[in-house]
């Protein structure tokens, strides 16, 4: 069965400093990873992907996450962080066993202190 | 433009009463499903459709009812809503046609309130 966790709630960062939000899945076969943002009273965009190609995968504004296989965790993060990072991150796990299946972690809140 | 297009996207209504909440593709997806949203528990799959005439329900599908009759449109009905079903619902497409899922686009969401 597959599931994913999202480690943190709230992340909350001083802008221009990293930003590191933690996601541990599992999953019975090969995943597919991806990590989601939603801001403020909008939809959700897809930030990167990960489908069984390189392992560190790059997304928009900056965003990178590293698959790792021995650690079963997809973390996201970004060397530098600015005012419009602030959104709510979803981390979504789905694996071949059960494609229609797509589970979505609980969400981690990014707040950019000034 | 391609878009996930859902409506409307505020709503409030009484128990009881019968609503449907549209979503419209226009990106030829075969893969269409509904979620919804609540506070700590991320987005939890209502029901999903893989291609038209074909729908299944995924992890909270009770109270819900859906239909694919084209594969543009895919209707969330609540036919007899409940308070707890006051929440903030999201309709996706996938270009999904092998079973390995790649990329979900999501409309604007649907703000429902049940009192």
């Amino acid at each position: 069965a597959q599931s994913v966790t999202q480690l943190d709630s709230h992340v909350s960062v001083s802008e221009g400093t990293p930003v590191l939000l933690r996601c541990n899945y599992s999953s019975s076969y090969s995943p597919s990873l991806f990590w989601y943002v939603q801001h403020p009273n909008k939809g959700l965009q897809l930030l990167l992907k990960y489908t069984s190609a390189a392992t560190l995968v790059k997304g928009i504004n900056g965003f990178e996450a590293e698959f790792k296989k021995s650690e079963t965790s997809f973390h996201l993060t970004k060397p530098s962080a600015h005012m419009s990072d602030a959104a709510e991150y979803f981390c979504v796990v789905s694996d071949y066993s059960s494609a229609s299946k797509i589970i979505f972690g609980s969400g981690t809140r990014l707040s950019i202190r000034p | 433009e391609a878009q996930v297009t859902q409506n409307p996207r505020y709503l409030i209504t009484v128990t009881g009463k019968k609503l449907t909440v549209t979503c419209s593709q226009n990106m030829n997806h075969e893969y269409m499903s509904w979620y919804r949203q609540d506070p700590g528990l991320g987005l939890r799959q209502i029901y999903y459709s893989m291609n038209v005439e074909v729908t299944d329900k995924g992890d909270v599908p009770e109270g819900y009812k859906v239909s694919r009759k084209e594969k543009r449109n895919f209707p969330l009905i609540l036919e007899s809503p409940s308070p707890n079903q006051t929440s903030l619902y999201f309709c996706a497409s996938s270009p999904q046609g092998a079973r390995r899922f790649t990329e979900a686009f999501f409309g604007q969401g649907t703000r429902l309130t049940v009192v």
